[in-house]
């Protein structure tokens, strides 16, 4: 987890509000990932970036946006939250795109 | 998406044992292979990283890495209570997606 911090590191949520999690930094990684961890499916890629606004899809980006407007920071935000976002989400960062991948400590989403 | 397989445990072992874990891949042209050690309710640590055919070794860690079979194991040696963990495989994908995961095999080791 050194180097990387995740905010809030819990929530609870209603169905329908938006949900902003925080992802920062201290490493100066290029790259920086969004995954979400459900029982039966593993780790899942919602979104990624490769620099400060340069962002992509991953296999899950559907109700979800990003932002990057510093190498430091990478915002994940459910626009309008639903109970199937209920997960655990981690943040993830790299040098380069092939390169090793170190998570940050995780934030547990409940939509209720 | 290319897939990882990695059968999901639970994978027990005697303390003191060699426990190994397996993962195979889908894409052929993958050349970065990772393995993640996960304790429950915890982030993925990372614990091994291969790049080449053959084995890597870190202290009590071997990563056996063979490209034509799309194989790549971990072994363990002398296992122990706290290498009780879920170990995932990770490897890079050519395709849209950096690095994809398997699920995990669920390791215990029993004193």
């Amino acid at each position: 987890d050194a180097g990387i911090t995740q905010s809030p590191r819990h929530k609870v949520t209603e169905t329908g509000t938006p949900v902003t999690l925080r992802c920062h930094q201290t490493e100066n990684h290029r790259y920086m990932y969004w995954y979400r961890q459900d029982p039966g499916h593993g780790l899942r890629l919602i979104h990624y970036s490769y620099g400060v606004k340069d962002t992509d899809k991953g296999e899950v980006s559907d109700g979800y946006s990003v932002s990057r407007s510093k190498t430091e920071d990478f915002l994940l935000t459910l626009e309008s939250a639903t109970s199937s976002q209920t997960s655990v989400y981690f943040c993830a960062i790299s040098e380069g795109e092939s390169y090793e991948q170190y998570f940050g400590p995780g934030t547990r989403l409940t939509v209720t | 998406q290319k897939e990882v397989e990695q059968n999901s445990g639970p994978l027990s072992v005697p303390e003191g044992a060699i426990a190994s874990l397996n993962c195979t891949y889908s894409d052929r042209v993958s050349q970065s292979f990772f393995w993640y050690r996960q304790y429950s309710g915890k982030s993925p640590e990372l614990i091994m990283s291969i790049y080449s055919n053959g084995d890597k070794e870190d202290g009590r860690f071997t990563a056996q890495l063979n490209k034509a079979s799309q194989y790549v194991s971990l072994l363990i040696r002398d296992s122990q209570p706290s290498d009780s963990a879920t170990y995932l495989c990770a490897v890079e994908d050519s395709g849209n997606t950096p690095l994809v995961f398997g699920k995990g095999t669920r390791l215990s080791v029993i004193a």
